[in-house]
């Protein structure tokens, strides 16, 4: 495993609040990708980071923001979080030699 | 754009029989490489086998093989001797571009039954 971390695991917000999650890896990827997950859509991509402060959207990337100041954090914001934000997130880094991705535990996210 | 298509939401297998899932892509990029993960109810992502598209041959990893066809973009997975642990989602994924594009098909279910 890469050993990737995501904090919190699980969180309950009210709408209109700001959220921030937090991805951790320990392998120096350079790569790191923020996803998420809703039944009949498989997982959808973000946001992904390619070098430190190096960051470009996804396919669903409205109402999200991301960060990354150095190589091990990777952080997913919602500025003002939606019921629609209702979900799973993944954090998931690519290996550098087999081009994997390499997951982590999954944060569920719930906007009331 | 590249696409990513899993025909089958939803399969289902004997134990000890073989299952094949299907998974499609469309791109025009000549370098990329596939995947395919499984999510079980534990939701992580873990994955079961990868080819890279210049390598003809196909991936076999235990009771895990892929039928990688590049001129028709398809590349299903074939599990044999199910398991009910082979119980989960599956998605398929493809990656490549200068940026690293990566995309997920919609996942195909599988139910094991004993």
């Amino acid at each position: 495993d890469a050993g990737i971390t995501q904090s919190p695991r699980h969180k309950v917000t009210e709408t209109g609040t700001p959220v921030t999650l937090r991805c951790h890896q320990t392998e120096n990827h350079r790569y790191m990708y923020w996803y998420r997950q809703d039944p009949g859509h498989g997982l959808r991509l973000i946001h992904y980071s390619y070098g430190v402060k190096d960051t470009d959207k996804g396919e669903v990337s409205d109402g999200y923001s991301v960060s990354r100041s150095k190589t091990e954090d990777f952080l997913l914001t919602l500025e003002s979080a939606t019921s629609s934000q209702t979900s799973v997130y993944f954090c998931a880094t690519r290996g550098t030699r087999t081009n994997e991705q390499f997951f982590g535990p999954g944060t569920r996210l719930t906007v009331l | 754009a590249q696409t990513v298509t899993q025909s089958q939401p939803e399969m289902s297998v004997q134990e000890a029989e073989t299952v094949t899932l299907s998974c499609t892509y469309d791109t025009s990029e000549s370098d990329y490489y596939l995947f395919w993960y499984k999510q079980p109810p534990s939701r992580q992502m873990i994955l079961v086998i990868r080819q890279e598209a210049y390598k003809q041959q196909n991936a076999t990893e235990n009771r895990f093989s892929v039928n990688f066809q590049k001129a028709a973009k398809s590349f299903s997975l074939k599990i044999s001797d199910s398991q009910l642990g082979d119980a989960a989602m599956y998605f398929c994924l493809w990656g490549g571009g200068s940026q690293g594009n990566l995309i997920f098909g919609k996942g195909t279910k599988l139910s094991v039954k004993p």
